[in-house]
């Protein structure tokens, strides 16, 4: 199948451990911030999103902090399984617009089995 | 449709030749944008429509890349006179106006220019 992305950071994974994941975002104005999964040949699959109003959000084995003094975000992944392995975008939506989404570089989370 | 139909899924076009991607978006999406994906990058915003109204297409690269949604359901990128440049995956996403989850993309049409 075709690759999502050759030159990506990758993280890898024992099966089982936790992952994180994360990423610095550009605008001190966004107010919604989102993870996607993208595996190799299909679109980026939502995950999970937090709003600029909060620190934390926890999903299914999934939870997002969200630190606005650095302008960071985090995935963090609990007992990371095999199908896990993908790359992680994260994505941030500007205060001024309630469509338009900016996306980072990725990461390439690889789990060994 | 349960999610988002692009095709084709994937297309050959020689440099200089016009190129038509097709997207299907969810049933009752409202908002229909279209994202430009280079391999090994993240998706970039191309262009957005709510209903058929094309609202935004500031992230166009040239004038001629061209996007419609006539009848506010099915969209089409048009790429004329392909470029190199130009090769890359397309994708489509929708999603309800308003939608809190972002979007749902679809698969993408992989576009590579000869």
């Amino acid at each position: 199948g075709e690759s999502v992305g050759l030159h990506l950071p990758t993280l890898s994974v024992q099966e089982g451990d936790n992952s994180i994941i994360n990423c610095a975002y550009s605008n001190s104005a966004s107010d919604y911030f989102i993870w996607y999964k993208q595996e190799s040949g299909k679109g980026p699959q939502f995950i999970i999103d937090i709003r600029s109003n909060m620190d934390k959000r926890q999903g299914q084995r999934v939870t997002v902090l969200l630190n606005k003094t650095v302008k960071h975000l985090s995935l963090q992944i609990a007992a990371t399984q095999p199908g896990d392995s993908a790359v992680y975008f994260c994505a941030e939506r500007g205060r001024n617009s309630s469509y338009k989404l900016i996306f980072g570089s990725g990461t390439r989370l690889l789990v060994r089995p | 449709g349960a999610g988002v139909s692009q095709s084709p899924r994937y297309k050959v076009a020689k440099r200089g030749q016009d190129v038509a991607l097709r997207c299907d978006p969810i049933s009752g999406h409202v908002s229909l944008f279209w994202y430009q994906q280079a391999l090994g990058q993240g998706p970039e915003f191309l262009t957005y429509f709510q209903n058929e109204a094309q609202l935004d297409k500031s992230g166009l690269p040239s004038d001629r890349f061209f996007a419609e949604r006539p009848e506010g359901s099915v969209s089409t990128l048009k790429i004329q006179r392909t470029q190199q440049e130009d090769s890359a995956v397309y994708l489509c996403a929708s999603r309800v106006a308003g939608g809190r989850e972002g979007y749902t993309f679809g698969s993408g049409t992989r576009l590579t220019v000869v």
